[in-house]
């Protein structure tokens, strides 16, 4: 069936360094990808998507590209802060289907 | 527009208890969802109702039912508690057009 395959965290990072939170993927088709961030005591919030290959999906200075020749769809932050201090799920969406699969999250821990 | 509202925040149970879980959204969204959230699990599906008076089984729907009440709302019942079922609760919405969920800020259950 279809997976997600994520990092494990914690992640942690110093303000202003560059982040990378792997994402790897198994699915049958051509699925859309998410990354969705959790903030301590809320729900999921959908940060940025791609739905095919080569698309660059980016949000508050996040960017993943989805990579359909290594089934990938990477997490990348340029300078984090302290407020971006979160779990980030990736999931897909399967093509036809309105049922997410996430992953098993990361959680990303920023200091100043 | 409140989004997606869950109700309680917080509730304790003894094992056997019964307790209904209630979700509604004002965003006129068809699609609804139950999901439930574990430390290292990431978040699993239980049911999930694609339109008004439909549901369906997600991947873990063992001591879960579910009412669609209306377009607006989706409720979770535990008919007989088990510590098992000790987690946080995540109800959802979307629309099919933009694939994107919509989060509500969660239930935590404690099973005793």
């Amino acid at each position: 069936g279809n997976s997600v395959t994520q990092m494990e965290g914690p992640v942690t990072l110093s303000e202003e360094a560059f982040l990378t939170i792997n994402c790897t993927y198994t699915a049958t088709g051509y699925p859309s990808l998410f990354w969705y961030v959790q903030y301590p005591g809320e729900g999921l919030q959908l940060l940025l998507k791609a739905t095919k290959a080569d698309d660059k999906g980016s949000n508050k200075g996040f960017e993943a590209t989805y990579r359909k020749e290594t089934t990938s769809f990477h997490l990348e932050k340029g300078s984090v802060q302290v407020s971006d201090s979160a779990v980030y799920f990736c999931a897909l969406r399967d093509t036809g289907f309105q049922k997410l699969v996430f992953g098993t999250g990361t959680r990303l821990l920023v200091s100043p | 527009n409140a989004g997606v509202t869950q109700t309680p925040k917080f509730q304790v149970l003894k094992t056997g208890q019964s307790m209904t879980l209630q979700c509604a959204q004002d965003m006129n969204h068809n699609s609804m969802y139950w999901y439930r959230q574990d430390p290292g699990m990431g978040l699993r599906l239980i049911y999930y109702s694609a339109s008004e008076g439909t549901t369906d089984k997600g991947e873990v729907p063992n001591g879960y039912n579910v009412s669609r009440l209306n377009k607006r709302e989706f409720s979770l019942r535990l008919e007989s508690a088990a510590p098992s079922q000790t987690s946080v609760y995540f109800c959802a919405s979307s629309e099919v057009r933009t694939e994107t969920q919509y989060f509500g800020p969660g239930t935590r259950l404690l099973v005793l």
